[in-house]
């Protein structure tokens, strides 16, 4: 089946500094979504790609679909403590599917 | 976007006991997730929940194990039965997004320990 390659695994960055997290996947995804998991809480949707090429932004928050529907990335520009947390790339498998695969993760910590 | 109130929140368990985890959304949706988030790990879909049908496992899971029900379109329940330390987990349900959104909404989870 369908898999997401994320990386890096994990991330430690000084408060003001940017981040660059990013997913491949050996398949085409005709979607990409990006997700934020807090401890203790479910996933929060941060931004949601539809076409090859998009660049969406929600805020310090950058994402772009690939050229190739085979990889996209996150950024975060000046990062404050509170993005500490875990970042989730996923898309539906295809084939008609509704159904989501995900990433393995990027756990990013800030320190002040 | 639907908001899903889950619960419990987290609870311990004694191995060989089951729970039940409850999932209630604020709209009526077609198609509830359930997933499972071992320690440190990814999210793995363990059923697709439909009103009125039997749930659909994936690979690994089973229905004797994970018993689901789905009375109408905004409530599902998952039951983790006879419980092992190995089903220590997270446990989110999902709700799909609307139209050709794919941004599916999570529950806040269930933080399962197994004693």
């Amino acid at each position: 089946g369908q898999q997401l390659n994320q990386s890096p695994q994990s991330m430690f960055i000084q408060e003001g500094e940017d981040v660059s997290m990013n997913c491949t996947s050996s398949s085409i995804f005709n979607t990409w979504l990006w997700y934020k998991q807090d401890p203790g809480e479910g996933p929060v949707l941060l931004i949601a790609l539809y076409k090859a090429g998009e660049l969406t932004s929600n805020g310090r928050l950058t994402a772009q679909f690939g050229i190739t529907r085979k990889d996209s990335f996150l950024n975060i520009s000046a990062s404050i403590p509170s993005d500490v947390g875990i970042y989730f790339c996923a898309g539906p498998r295809g084939g008609g599917s509704e159904k989501l695969v995900f990433g393995k993760g990027t756990k990013l910590t800030v320190n002040p | 976007s639907a908001v899903i109130s889950q619960k419990p929140s987290r609870d311990i368990c004694q191995r060989g006991t089951s729970l039940t985890i409850q999932c209630q959304v604020d709209s009526q949706v077609t198609m509830m997730f359930w997933y499972r988030q071992q320690p440190g790990q990814s999210l793995t879909l363990i059923a697709t929940a439909n009103q009125g049908s039997e749930a659909t496992y994936e690979s690994g899971f089973v229905i004797d194990k994970f018993p689901i029900s789905r009375p109408n379109l905004t409530f599902s329940t998952l039951t983790v039965s006879n419980m092992s330390p190995e089903d220590s987990s997270i446990y989110l349900c999902s709700v799909e997004g609307t139209g050709s959104n794919y941004g599916y909404t999570f529950g806040s989870g269930t933080r399962l320990t197994v004693v």
